[in-house]
C-alpha cells in the first residue's frame, strides 16, 4: 500500500527565508509525485509533478522538488519565501503501474509567514 | 485551464436533511472524487468514479452516498445529516490514472 509522511505540521518562517518542506513515501514501483497548495477557504492547487526524468523539478510561484529514490523523499524547496507563500501544504504520490486511480496524500504541513 | 465547480462555498442545513453537494466539471474527464478535510485529518476520500454510473467507496463512505449520471456531474449526497458531517467538503477530478487532480474551492458545510 502507498503512504505519504509529512512529518512538520506547522513550519515557520521569516519573509525571504529559504525554505524546506518534507514529504516521504512509500510505494512499491515508480512514484508519480505530487505538490499541492491550499490557500484559506480555497482548494488545493497543483504545484508541481514528478513522473520521470530529470529529478529536480520546477513548479509554479517559484517552488521545487527533488525526487530522491534512494531517501523515498521528494521535498519542496523555495529559495526566498514571500507573505503569499502563507498556506497549507500537501504531498502526494500516485502509482505509475497497476493504473492506480487514487493518489494517496500526507496530512499536510501549515506555513507560517512572519514579516 | 480545467475548472472544477462546487455549487456552493458555504452551506448550513439541519440534522436528518437530506443534503446534495454538486461539482461539474469541464474538462471530459473520466475520473472524480469527493473528499471531506478535517483539521490535522487531512483529505480523506469518500467515494470515487472512474466513469458514468460507475462508483467506488472510498476510506469513509458511511452516511453517504454518490451519484453520477453525467460525466461531468458527480453528486455527493448525505442522506440524513449529522452534526459529525460537519466538514469542508472537496471534489476533484482527473483525466487519467496518473495525472494530477484538479480541485473544486470546496464547500463548507455546517450540520446544526
Amino acid at each position: 500500500a502507498q503512504s505519504v509522511t509529512q512529518p512538520d505540521i506547522h513550519i515557520t518562517v521569516s519573509e525571504g527565508a529559504s525554505l524546506e518542506l518534507r514529504c516521504n513515501y512509500s510505494y512499491g514501483a515508480t512514484p508519480y509525485l505530487f505538490w499541492y497548495v491550499q490557500s484559506p477557504g480555497q482548494g488545493l492547487q497543483l504545484l508541481l509533478k514528478y513522473f520521470s526524468g530529470d529529478t529536480l523539478v520546477q513548479g509554479i510561484k517559484g517552488f521545487e522538488a527533488e525526487f530522491k529514490r534512494s531517501q523515498s523523499s521528494f521535498n519542496l524547496r523555495k529559495p526566498s519565501v514571500h507573505w503569499s507563500d502563507a498556506a497549507e501544504y500537501f504531498c502526494a504520490v500516485g502509482g505509475a503501474s497497476g493504473g492506480s486511480y487514487i493518489p494517496t496524500f500526507g496530512r499536510g504541513t501549515s506555513l507560517i509567514v512572519h514579516p | 485551464d480545467v475548472k472544477v465547480t462546487q455549487s456552493s462555498r458555504y452551506l448550513v442545513k439541519r440534522t436528518g436533511e437530506k443534503v446534495f453537494l454538486e461539482c461539474v466539471q469541464d474538462m471530459d474527464h473520466e475520473n472524480m472524487f469527493w473528499y471531506r478535510q478535517d483539521p490535522g485529518l487531512g483529505l480523506r476520500l469518500i467515494y470515487f468514479s472512474y466513469d458514468v454510473k460507475m462508483k467506488e467507496k472510498g476510506d469513509i463512505p458511511e452516511g453517504y452516498s454518490v451519484s453520477r449520471e453525467k460525466k461531468e456531474r458527480f453528486s455527493l449526497i448525505l442522506e440524513s445529516a449529522s452534526t459529525n458531517q460537519t466538514s469542508m467538503y472537496l471534489c476533484a477530478s482527473k483525466k487519467g490514472s496518473n495525472q494530477p487532480q484538479h480541485f473544486g474551492d470546496g464547500t463548507r458545510l455546517s450540520i446544526l
